[in-house]
């Protein structure tokens, strides 16, 4: 059975500093891979996917991830955090349906 | 190009109750899945539709239930409400053999007391 685990529950990280959100997942397939944001009260937003092409995937707002199938990994990066980027993340597993949620990473931007 | 809409925006029911929740899919998409999201925690699967049939359900008890129409909009029905059912639920659509990316609306947000 397919299954994620996010490695932290909470992230802080001061703006203009690098971020790190780290997911490893289980499946018994050729996943597909995706990143999901969630701002408070807000419903989920697409930050990239991963489908056995590239394994470096690039996203939206600046956000990119990189899939390691030796560690089963799939960690999220961004070079430089920004205020807007405070949120809940969640790494999804696809193998091939439903989607597999982690339990989410939050993330603070201090100024 | 129209996204997942969801309606209402929030509820209030009381225990034992039943409640209809409303998705309208995206433009062209022909799938409609639903998600439980508890607060604090990440969304569970609770079922799928595609061409008005169920196509997949979560670990939920048959008081979930849900249809799909023509237009590939769809409800999520649920009897016999409990506390437990108090959540955000999330409707998010998608399109049969193009790597079922699935776009999500904004949510329903349910309180049972």
């Amino acid at each position: 059975a397919q299954s994620v685990t996010q490695l932290d529950s909470h992230v802080s990280v001061s703006e203009g500093t690098p971020v790190l959100l780290r997911c490893n997942y289980s499946s018994s397939y050729s996943p597909s891979l995706f990143w999901y944001v969630q701002h408070p009260n807000k419903g989920l937003q697409l930050l990239l996917k991963y489908t056995s092409a590239a394994t470096l995937v690039k996203g939206i707002n600046g956000f990119e991830a990189e899939f390691k199938k030796s560690e089963t990994s799939f960690h999220l990066t961004k070079p430089s955090a920004h205020m807007s980027d405070a949120a809940e993340y969640f790494c999804v597993v696809s193998d091939p349906t439903p989607l597999v949620f982690g339990k989410g990473t939050r993330l603070s931007v201090i100024a | 190009e129209t996204g997942v809409t969801q309606s209402p925006t929030h509820l209030i029911k009381t225990r034992g109750q039943q409640v209809t929740l409303r998705c309208s899919s995206q433009s062209g998409h022909n799938t409609v899945s639903w998600y439980q999201q508890a607060l604090g925690q990440g969304p569970q699967f609770i079922f799928q539709y595609y061409r008005e049939e169920e196509n997949g359900r979560g670990n939920f008890p048959p008081r979930f239930s849900g249809l799909q129409f023509p237009n590939y909009s769809s409800e999520l029905n649920v009897n016999a409400l409990e506390l437990d059912d108090s959540a955000l639920y999330l409707c998010a659509s998608s399109l049969v053999g193009k790597g079922e990316t699935q776009y999500f609306g904004p949510g329903t947000r349910l309180l049972v007391l």
